[in-house]
Formats: structure tokens, sequence, C-alpha cells
């Protein structure tokens, strides 16, 4: 049974590139997590849906950061334009029954801008 | 204003002595606790939860206890196996809402 998905595992780009981060989720749950992993501010909510409509994105940093779920198999998160402060784990988790419950992570992106 | 503190950034146990992670939280209003584990280039997986009506909750070698008074969460490992060597996360929710991670705690279990 695959659990959640993600690609690219790594990313290298340069600054002002757009970058899209990619999320497969568990067939089955209705919520999906994007989260961002540094080492100064640990492991930060960026957004979550409920039934492929945002719930709470207050989490983004600013606007270059979009997320979207066009459906229930799949999203994306994506960075126009890139920084290097954007550098990090980007990771993705999904959801039965909602943020309260055991979320299940992907495997992660990780994102080098230089 | 970080809601969830784990103030040890590294835990060094021998193997098997008991290993207690701990995990502070501000909010009142959080009602339900989880302990994630991470390994290195892997995402975190759930470990153990535990609900505010409880002041305890045990799953074989992993023990969570809640302190509601001292809004104190920590997780007890016994006894400690090199294959618990990996990152560990407390998050701590209200109601149905997000999962508020701390910043994770490294633990090493030397043999």
């Amino acid at each position: 049974d695959a659990g959640v998905i993600q690609s690219p595992r790594h990313e290298v780009t340069e600054m002002g590139q757009e970058v899209t981060l990619r999320c497969k989720p568990i067939s089955g749950h209705n919520s999906l997590f994007w989260y961002r992993q540094t080492m100064m501010r640990g492991l930060e909510l960026l957004i979550y849906f409920n039934n492929n409509v945002p719930i709470d994105d207050s989490g983004m940093p600013e606007d270059r950061f979009s997320a979207k779920m066009p459906n229930a198999s799949f999203s994306t998160l994506k960075i126009q334009p890139s920084e290097p402060r954007d550098s990090a784990v980007y990771f993705c988790a999904s959801s039965l029954h909602g943020s309260s419950y055991e979320q299940y992570f992907g495997p992660g992106t990780r994102l080098t801008v230089t | 204003d970080q809601q969830v503190k784990q103030n040890s950034p590294s835990l060094s146990v021998q193997e098997g002595r008991i290993s207690i992670l701990n995990c502070d939280y501000t909010n009142s209003m959080f009602d339900y606790f989880l302990w994630y584990k991470k390994y290195p280039a892997e995402g975190p997986t759930f470990l153990i939860s535990i609900s505010s009506i409880k002041d305890k909750n045990e799953d074989g070698r992993f023990t969570v206890f809640l302190n509601k008074s001292a809004k104190h969460l920590s997780l007890h490992i016994v006894p400690s196996q090199p294959g618990d060597s990996a990152v560990y996360f407390c998050a701590a929710s209200v109601g149905a809402q997000k999962l508020v991670f701390g910043q994770g705690t490294r633990l090493t279990i030397n043999p």
C-alpha cells in the first residue's frame, strides 16, 4: 500500500526561478498538509486542506508561496520567485480524520535555492 | 511565539536505560497531544498520542505522560534500543484543528 508520495525528492534551483513541489496523498484520506522544516524553526505548518478546500493558510510565509489541491489525489506547492531563504525540506502529509489524528508524512522534498 | 517547546535539542542515553523526552506547551486549549519520530531522509512517523482527559498512555516500550497543570508532556522509552535513535517531535492541537509541532529532540542511543 503506497504511502504519501512527493516529487521531486531533491530540487536545486537558482534564485528567482519558479519551483513546484508535488504531493499525492494516501487514497481515501480527506486532509492534506504542507509543512516546512528548517533548523531554526523546526516543523512549521504552511497550509492544510480538508476535502480539497484550503482551511488555514496562515502559515504561508508570503505571497510568493501558493498551494492548490485540484482533486483528492494531487496537490502542489509553488514558490515564485524562489529565494535562498526558502531552502528547507518540505513535507506533505495526509490524514483520514483531520489534523488532530495521525498524519502520514511523505519523504519530503529537499529544496536548495542558490 | 512558540506554543510547543522542546527545550533539549539533543539527548544521549545508554542502550537498555530509560530515555525521557520532554515537551512544554503554553496554550491551555490544547486537548490532544502526539509524538512523532523521524529518521534521516524520511518523513516523521506517528508514535503515540494522548487525549487531555488522560494523564498516561502506554504502548509497549513507549509511555506518554501528560501533566496539564504544569502544561508538560513527556515520552518515556524503556528499555532504549539503538533503533530508537532519531529525532522526536511533540505536537499538540485544539479540537480537530491543525497540529503545532515542537522543534524536535535528537535522541542518540549509545551501545
